[in-house]
């Protein structure tokens, strides 16, 4: 079975802080994703991997960086935490290649950070 | 640019009774779409998606959406809700040919599906 892991549900740092959250997947995807989750707004995506040691700046990347060191793991990283970064962080992956298996995404469930 | 709307934040359902919830998008070219759904403190879930052939695709617990180019819509529909069926659901679009990076989500409709 899918499974995207992501390191914790429950995240509570102050301002500040360097944060680390962490994004394994089991499924040989070579896209990683992370979104970031507030209400009314959907999903935003922060950065996009499309293979080891690759990213792409999506559509929020101030304030966040990335890190794919190996194929199953994509690690989003905060550089210095602040109050508007509290929110439900997302990890996603899909395999690469043409044709619809690549379209879908196998989302994580989520990490709760509340930066204080 | 693309886009994706989802005009309702909430919709009341009575258990037994059919469901839609709207989506409509705006894209350069033919569409990808999808639907997803997000269950009390978990991730989303793919529910399906139109990619290219019929218009009429059908997914994940008894779930289908119509691909209605001309009103670019793309309207998830159920004909008999389920309590379980109670949560926050997700539009989602992307242009054909562009980047898997460039799939844009709607804002979610919370479905509440009462007894």
């Amino acid at each position: 079975d899918v499974k995207v892991t992501q390191s914790s549900r429950y995240l509570v740092k102050r301002t500040g802080e360097k944060v680390f959250l962490e994004c394994v997947q089991d499924m040989d995807h070579e896209n990683m994703f992370w979104y970031r989750q507030d209400p009314g707004l959907g999903l935003r995506l922060i950065y996009f991997s499309y293979d080891v040691k690759m990213k792409e700046k999506g559509d929020i990347p101030e304030g966040y960086s990335v890190s794919r060191e190996k194929k199953e793991r994509f690690s989003l990283i905060l550089e210095s935490a602040s109050t508007n970064q509290t929110s439900m962080y997302l990890c996603a992956s899909s395999p690469a290649g043409r044709g619809a298996p690549r379209e879908t995404q196998y989302f994580g469930p989520g990490t709760r950070l509340l930066v204080l | 640019a693309q886009s994706v709307a989802q005009p309702e934040d909430q919709v009341n359902v009575a258990e037994g009774n059919p469901l839609t919830v709207k989506c409509t998008y705006s894209v350069s070219g033919n569409p990808y779409l999808f639907w997803y759904v997000q269950y009390p403190n978990r991730g989303l879930q793919f529910l399906l998606k139109y990619i290219t052939g019929d218009n009429l695709v059908k997914g994940s617990y008894g779930f289908e959406a119509e691909f209605n180019k001309s009103q670019t819509s793309f309207h998830l529909k159920k004909p008999s809700a389920l309590v379980s069926d109670s949560a926050l659901y997700f539009c989602a679009v992307r242009g054909k040919g562009s980047s898997a990076s460039k799939i844009i989500f709607g804002s979610g409709t919370r479905l509440s599906i009462r007894p």
